[in-house]
Order: C-alpha cells, then sequence, then structure tokens
C-alpha cells in the first residue's frame, strides 16, 4: 500500500539556517505530494502540493520538487525564521484517501 | 469561501462516556469529509471518510464510529470511550477536483480520556 517516511525531528537550527526535511514514499499511480505545517494546538495548514513528477512546489520561501526517480519529496527553505517553527508533515494523496507521514518537528532559535 | 467548522476544541471526558464530536464545512456542497486522529508523539491516522451522506467508510477497526446525517456534516461518535481513544482529532475536507484538490483540516479536538 501507499505509504510515507520523513525523518524523525525534533530538527533545531539556528534563525536564518538552511532547512531540509526529508520525506519519501512509496505509491501505486501517480498521486500528488503535499506538506502541511501544523502550529501548536491548531489543525494542518497545506504548505505546498505538487502534482507530477519534476514539479516544483512552493509557498512562504518553502520549497519541494516532486522526484519520481527517488520517490522523493524533500522540504527546503534557505532562511529559517523563529516563526517558522512547527511540525511539518509529508503526504500523498488521491481518489479520497491521503497519507501522512509522522510529522518532523522543528525549533527555530532566535 | 469555504470554511470548516469543529468543536469542541477541547474535550475530557471520563472512560466509559459516550463521545459525540462534530464537524461542519461551509460554503460548498457535497464536499468528500474525512476524520483524523493524531495521538501524542505520532502522525495522523485515518480513521473514516465519506464522499456522500450516509456514505462512511472506516479505516480502523475501532471504538469510533462516524455519521454524516447531512451534505455537509460529519460526526464522530463512541459509545463507551477507552484511555487509547485520547488523541487531537481533525476533521477535515477536500476542495477542487483531480489534480486541483486540495485536503483542508479544521482546528482540532484535543480528547483527553481519564
Amino acid at each position: 500500500g501507499n505509504s510515507v517516511t520523513q525523518m524523525e525531528g525534533p530538527v533545531t537550527l539556528s534563525e536564518e539556517a538552511f532547512l531540509t526535511i526529508n520525506c519519501t514514499y512509496t505509491a501505486t499511480g501517480y498521486p500528488s505530494l503535499f506538506w502541511y505545517v501544523q502550529y501548536p494546538g491548531e489543525g494542518l495548514q497545506l504548505l505546498l502540493k505538487a502534482t507530477k513528477a519534476d514539479d516544483k512546489g512552493s509557498n512562504k520561501g518553502f520549497e519541494a520538487t516532486y522526484r519520481k526517480e527517488t520517490t522523493s519529496f524533500h522540504l527546503e527553505k534557505g532562511s529559517v525564521q523563529v516563526s517558522d517553527s512547527a511540525v511539518y508533515f509529508c503526504a500523498l494523496g488521491g481518489t479520497y484517501k491521503y497519507i501522512f507521514g509522522t510529522g518532523t518537528r522543528l525549533k527555530v532559535l532566535a | 469561501s469555504q470554511t470548516i467548522h469543529q468543536w469542541p476544541a477541547t474535550l475530557v471526558q471520563p472512560v466509559g462516556s459516550p463521545l459525540s464530536l462534530e464537524c461542519t464545512v461551509e460554503g460548498t456542497s457535497n464536499p468528500n469529509l474525512y476524520w483524523y486522529r493524531q495521538a501524542a508523539g505520532r502522525g495522523l491516522q485515518l480513521l473514516f471518510y465519506s464522499v456522500g451522506i450516509g456514505q462512511i467508510s472506516s479505516e480502523v477497526p475501532q471504538n469510533l464510529s462516524a455519521s454524516r446525517p447531512q451534505d455537509r456534516q460529519f460526526i464522530l461518535s463512541s459509545k463507551k470511550l477507552l484511555l487509547s481513544d485520547s488523541g487531537f482529532y481533525l476533521c477535515a475536507w477536500t476542495y477542487g477536483d483531480g489534480l486541483n484538490e486540495k485536503l483542508f483540516f479544521g482546528s482540532g479536538t484535543q480528547l483527553s480520556v481519564l
């Protein structure tokens, strides 16, 4: 079945550091891929998505590229801010079912 | 615009008591609706999804049930709560078709079973 594996956290970075959160997937067919962000005590918010191979999703300085050859969708940001501290979820979806990774907690220190 | 409402935000219930969590979507018709659970330190687990009134698909056998009495209303229930039912429950709905489809979440309910 479909599955998503993302790197375990927590990830602790200093402000303005480069961020990478790894995500790999296993899927039949060609699902869309997503990154969601969850701030404390809140639901998940869609951060970005990509719908086909080599697509790059981007939003708020974050970006991720749908890599079919490596079955990956790594999240990157060139310069993180304290306000980026949250839990990030990688997900794949399509045809009613969305499968999420276990989440990676990011903590950015001033 | 479309919005999703979920309540209550927090709930503390004794073991063996019943549960009813409600979710409603506004500004759209015939949405696909979902219930997820997020246990402490774990990812999201899909519990139920619904593609229409009265149509419920269960992903994981458990102590919970779901119902969709109206097009934009999705209810999560239990007759007798267990300690293991504690967690953060999220309602969600999908917007758009095919490659344009996106999944949006409500603000969640933190359930503590004591």
